[in-house]
């Protein structure tokens, strides 16, 4: 079956642009996930949605990072203002329900960020 | 809070030799812990988990793990190594927060090389 989808597949933009990711999760999959990861840093949540709940936005380095999530399906991820230190690879997961400890999250193959 | 470790940030196999990567886990209640694999440019794959079902977990690609309480331990290996299986491998445990929904903590990541 289909995946986790993410788009663009690479991004490259100048700083102080601002620039939208695009996640599309697996059919079904209740729990959303945005992660970054950068050489030196492994890899960082940044933001989580679980249904109709309130996101848990803990993870967001900045005001500069938003995240939605529309009609329980798709996720925009929205950097503001780009800085060289946002280029990375944003990474996308979805899992079944994010309140159950055992339930996998598949990631899609991200997006890599580069900022000039 | 749980955490995870890779004891070693590289290990290198020959061909055909067995594949061992390392991983402990510090937590305070019976642990979700998965192996997850990261080809260059890709997003990450499951390669298998453990929910307290069976100690010895297999998983894709002829990899399977044990799940050592006393040792605190959750070593990923493999007998037989093969040059598609250079890449990236993460240990993950899957913690609570305190919105009562899980999250993954990562390990650093091993990077296993394949020689010919």
């Amino acid at each position: 079956g289909a995946g986790v989808s993410q788009s663009p597949s690479n991004k490259v933009t100048e700083k102080g642009k601002d620039v939208e990711l695009r996640c599309d999760p697996i059919s079904g999959h209740t729990a959303l996930y945005w992660y970054r990861q950068s050489l030196g840093q492994g890899l960082e949540f940044l933001i989580y949605f679980q249904g109709n709940s309130a996101p848990d936005k803990s993870g967001l380095p900045s005001d500069r990072f938003s995240a939605e999530r529309t009609g329980g399906s798709v996720s925009t991820l929205t950097i503001q203002r780009t800085q060289q230190e946002d280029s990375a690879v944003y990474l996308c997961a979805s899992s079944l329900v994010g309140t159950v400890s055992n339930q996998p999250q598949h990631f899609g193959d991200g997006t890599r960020l580069s900022i000039l | 809070a749980q955490s995870v470790t890779q004891l070693d940030s590289h290990v290198s196999v020959s061909e055909g030799t067995p594949v061992l990567l390392r991983c402990n886990y510090s937590s305070s209640y019976s642990p979700s812990l998965f192996w997850y694999v990261q080809h260059p440019n890709k997003g990450l794959q499951l390669l298998l988990k453990y929910t307290s079902a069976a100690t010895l977990v297999k998983g894709i690609n002829g990899f399977e793990a044990e799940f050592k309480k006393s040792e605190t331990s959750f070593h990923l290996t493999k007998p037989s190594a093969h040059m598609s299986d250079a890449a990236e491998y993460f240990c993950v445990v899957s913690d609570l927060s305190t919105s009562g929904t899980y999250k993954y903590i990562f390990g650093t990541g091993t990077r296993l090389k394949v020689l010919a």
